[in-house]
């Protein structure tokens, strides 16, 4: 089992749709998580994380965590053409200062 | 405030022969990271610097990757001798203890 797993995707919506993005993580000692954005041949870059069981809103973005389910999420409501890039799930396990990544999910916003 | 500074961005070179790259991370960041993303993968960690000192390096192939930190700041990571399989993008990032990275632009290294 991997430590973050993301559906690779690719996942398509449609312009002004709400993109639902999905990660699982094993480590239940993990206490941060974080959600990047990488467009194609660039590098990633963070726009949300969370800490703590609930939603946390950030203009058109909405993380979402379930400890209980090992489980985060990111909303991403009314999607742009703009928004399509691969989303990175990144959880920092308990005791640990680095970062473990999951694949990535591709998402691709359609005019 | 500048961002992490990575350098080359672009490196080609064959097999078997050495390679280093360059990072300079944002001013105040005593976190200093490598990692190693391949095609279609998520970033994956190679060594993790707290100051000056490594400390995680357990992901980092030591009979031919080596890196530092001098006087915590700038870090170099070198590959010697590169192989085929070490094609891939080459990520360094910052952060203060606790928070999320910066990462900056990477250096795509390609292996002939």
């Amino acid at each position: 089992q991997k430590e973050v797993e993301q559906n690779s995707g690719p996942l398509s919506v449609p312009e002004g749709a709400i993109a639902s993005l999905n990660c699982t993580y094993s480590d239940r000692g993990s206490q941060s998580f974080f959600w990047y954005r990488q467009y194609s041949g660039k590098s990633p870059e963070l726009i949300m994380s969370i800490y703590s069981n609930g939603d946390k809103e950030d203009g058109r973005f909405t993380a979402q965590l379930n400890k209980a389910s090992q489980y985060v999420s990111l909303l991403i409501r009314d999607s742009q053409p703009s928004d399509s890039a691969t989303y990175l799930c990144a959880v920092k396990p308990g005791n640990t200062g680095k970062l473990i990544f999951g694949q990535g999910t591709t998402l691709q916003v359609k005019p | 405030e500048a961002g992490v500074v990575q350098s080359p961005r672009y490196k080609i070179i064959e097999k078997k022969q050495p390679v280093a790259f360059w990072c300079n991370p944002i001013s105040g960041h005593n976190t200093l990271y490598w990692y190693l993303q391949n095609l279609g993968q998520g970033p994956e960690l190679l060594i993790r610097y707290e100051n000056e000192e490594a400390v995680d390096d357990s992901q980092l192939p030591k009979d031919r990757f080596s890196a530092e930190r001098l006087k915590g700041v700038d870090s170099t990571l070198k590959i010697q001798p590169a192989e085929l399989g070490d094609s891939a993008v080459y990520l360094c990032a910052s952060s203060v203890t606790g928070y999320g990275y910066t990462f900056g632009s990477g250096t795509r290294l390609t292996v002939v």
